[in-house]
């Protein structure tokens, strides 16, 4: 069964710690994605990567940074968590040349205190 | 820039009913993609279809079904006679089928569906 695992599902964190999210995936998709869920707002597009060490901002990559070293694992960093960052993250992966077909994480619910 | 609206924020209806969820979307792209993700209470993203743009045949799959229509900017999604498993969240999204966009979804809000017994 394929699988996208989310490191954490419930994090809490205070205002100005950094923060980790990690993600793996055991398809290996070439494809990996980090959207963040908000009521209303639907699911935003943070950041991306197409390959190892291969990474592009989303539609809001503000205050977030991103890691690939190894092809399953993507991780999302907040490197000083603020108030307005407490979402719900979701990880994704996709196959190559398959537009679309995303296979997501159960999602990590920060919340900054 | 792309766009998905869903107008409908929740929808509530009674098992066996049918429901149609509203999708409308704008794009300057010739060529693009629509999709349909269902996220369950438990919270991961379910992916239900793909519709290219050049294909506005309408889709049946089992209960679920899309009617795509270029000259509205719609693709819509019905569930007929629903069940109370169909109670979820669901996504309409976008992708340009090329540049340097190719593979990134655009989703839409999200329309809560709570079928009761």
């Amino acid at each position: 069964d394929v699988k996208v695992t989310q490191s954490s599902r419930y994090l809490v964190k205070r205002t100005g710690e950094k923060v980790f999210l990690e993600c793996v995936q055991d398809m290996d998709h070439e494809n990996m994605f980090w959207y963040r869920q908000d009521p209303g707002l639907g699911l935003r597009l943070i950041y991306f990567s197409y390959d190892v060490k291969m990474k592009e901002k989303g539609d809001i990559p503000e205050g977030y940074s991103v890691s690939r070293e190894k092809k399953e694992r993507f991780s999302l960093i907040l490197e000083s968590a603020s108030t307005n960052q407490t979402s719900m993250y979701l990880c994704a992966s996709s196959p190559p040349l398959v537009v679309g077909e995303l296979f997501f994480g159960e999602g990590s619910r920060l919340t900054v205190l | 820039a792309q766009k998905v609206t869903q107008a409908q924020t929740e929808i509530s209806v009674v098992e066996k009913e049918d429901v149609t969820l509203d999708c409308v979307y704008e794009t300057r792209d010739t060529t693009y993609y629509l999709f349909w993700y269902k996220q369950p209470p438990s919270g991961e993203l379910v992916f239900l279809i793909r519709r290219n743009s050049f294909d506005e045949q309408n889709e049946i799959s089992g209960r679920y079904s899309w009617n795509f229509q270029k000259s509205t900017s719609s693709f819509n999604f019905t569930i007929t006679a629903s069940q109370v498993v169909d109670s979820a969240v669901y996504f309409c999204a976008l992708s340009s089928a090329g540049g340097t966009s190719y593979g990134k979804l655009t989703f839409g809000q999200g329309t809560i569906l709570t079928v009761h017994p």
